[in-house]
């Protein structure tokens, strides 16, 4: 069966620190990754998303980017975090069909003080 | 492009009664529909979706129906209880990169 791994669960950061949040996906390959943020009470916003190795399309520009170094890994980085960046941060996966239900991580809850 | 409308932001119901969600859609070449719970602290769950090819679908207490026409599909949830009470996502599949747009979410209280 498939699992997907979130790290840290927690993290608190101070304004204009480094961040790296990284999401392993087991038992698929060739999955569409996606990274969302959550802010506290609110919906998911839709970060970026990947469909292959490499490939990496933003939804929202800001100071965060994603990287994909392998097939089942997805990195979220930011240079210096702001004050906005915190909230919940879900990784997510889907099969590369036409219908894809996405899976969720358990998160990562970041607070940016 | 697509965008999708969710309504009520909360929704309070006495338990044992139903909760009905509705969610509205733009493209009409859209042609799946999930809907998502999130219960506190939690990740998002698929709960129940539709594709386009039929109306209406249930599993147990848990309906989704489909106007194609007046694009739009509900939630319907019966007979109530505690554990229902989380925050309820609906989304539509966009066909131009076949990613899902969501809804903002709806609070579901149950009231005892």
């Amino acid at each position: 069966s498939q699992t997907i791994h979130q790290w840290p669960a927690t993290l608190v950061q101070p304004v204009g620190s480094p961040l790296s949040l990284e999401c392993t996906v087991e038992g698929t390959s060739n999955p569409n990754l996606y990274w969302y943020r959550q802010a506290a009470g609110r919906g998911l916003q839709l970060l970026f998303y990947s469909v292959g190795i490499g490939q990496i399309s933003s939804e929202v520009p800001q100071n965060l980017s994603a990287s994909r170094p392998q097939d089942r890994q997805f990195i979220l980085s930011s240079k210096k975090l702001l004050l906005s960046d915190s909230g919940f941060y879900l990784c997510a996966w889907s099969e590369a069909t036409l219908y894809n239900e996405q899976f969720f991580g358990p998160g990562t809850r970041l607070t940016v003080l | 492009g697509e965008n999708v409308e969710q309504h009520p932001s909360t929704l309070s119901v006495q338990e044992g009664d139903s909760a009905v969600i509705k969610c509205t859609y733009s493209d009409s070449a859209s042609n799946y529909f999930p809907w998502y719970k999130q219960e506190l602290g939690k990740r998002p769950q698929l709960i129940i979706d539709i594709r386009s090819n039929v109306g209406e679908k249930k599993d147990q207490r848990i309906a989704v129906t489909l106007n194609k026409t007046a694009k739009h599909f509900s939630l319907h949830i019966t007979e109530t209880q505690p554990e229902d009470s989380a925050v309820y996502f609906c989304a539509v599949l966009k066909r131009s990169n076949y990613q899902l747009i969501w809804g903002a979410g709806t609070k579901l209280i149950i009231k005892p």
